[in-house]
């Protein structure tokens, strides 16, 4: 399994700051996931975060709103811009090693964030 | 529409009684199916994973179904317990690309 941490795990902002999440893994992998989950509702992927190379974004998130860096194979940052209220929901990093021929996907404690 | 619906949105259960949890799915190509618990303040942990070839599978008091014809898969508590409370969530792979579609959950509490 893969052991995910993330900081900070809960924040409250003021309206037109950013906010700047982290993600560690204990052991590498090619690709990470930032995730967004509003209240009550299910997890939306924001985008892939590849090492060496630019995030690929889902539709309706683009680059400048959620910024992400991937240095390396254990490290990512998800930003979150300019927030306004409605940014306010749990972030999730998610790896998705293979083990076992099976592409599993484990997901980090998440990052509470309320906006005012 | 969602890809992955699951009911009930929520219940709630008597701590030793049993569950069990519905979802149906319309995500095509299936690759397989996970259930997670999440519980309140955390990030989902994976219960079980499930296969097209695979019908069913245990984890501890946890039991999955896939019935893939159908495209509805159960996951059923035996002898809840407190700890048990938390959102239960379905999510389908799609085997072309790998996308994950997620079920809204369903919440489940434990009273003693």
């Amino acid at each position: 399994s893969a052991v995910i941490s993330q900081k900070p795990s809960r924040d409250i902002c003021q309206r037109g700051t950013s906010l700047t999440i982290q993600c560690q893994v204990d052991s590498q992998v090619t690709m990470m996931f930032w995730y967004r989950q509003q209240p009550g509702q299910s997890l939306t992927l924001i985008a892939t975060a590849n090492q060496g190379s630019e995030a690929t974004y889902e539709s309706g998130f683009v680059i400048d709103k959620f910024p992400i860096s991937r240095p390396n194979l254990t490290f990512s940052t998800l930003t979150v811009s300019n927030m306004s209220p409605e940014d306010s929901s749990i972030y999730l990093c998610s790896v998705a090693p293979r083990l076992a021929g099976v592409e599993e996907q484990f997901f980090g404690p998440g990052t509470r964030l309320t906006v005012l | 529409k969602n890809q992955v619906e699951q009911s009930p949105q929520s219940l709630i259960i008597l701590e030793g009684k049993n569950c069990t949890l519905q979802c149906n799915y319309t995500v095509s190509p299936f690759s397989n199916l996970r259930w997670y618990k999440q519980d309140t303040g955390r990030g989902p942990v994976s219960l079980t994973i499930m296969t097209f070839s695979e019908n069913t599978k245990s984890n501890g008091r946890y039991t999955a179904t896939l019935d893939a014809d159908t495209k509805q898969s159960s996951l059923h508590i035996t002898a809840s317990q407190l700890s048990d409370s938390a959102s239960y969530i379905c999510v389908v792979t799609r085997s072309n690309d790998y996308k994950l579609s997620f079920g809204a959950g369903t919440t489940v509490t434990v009273r003693a």
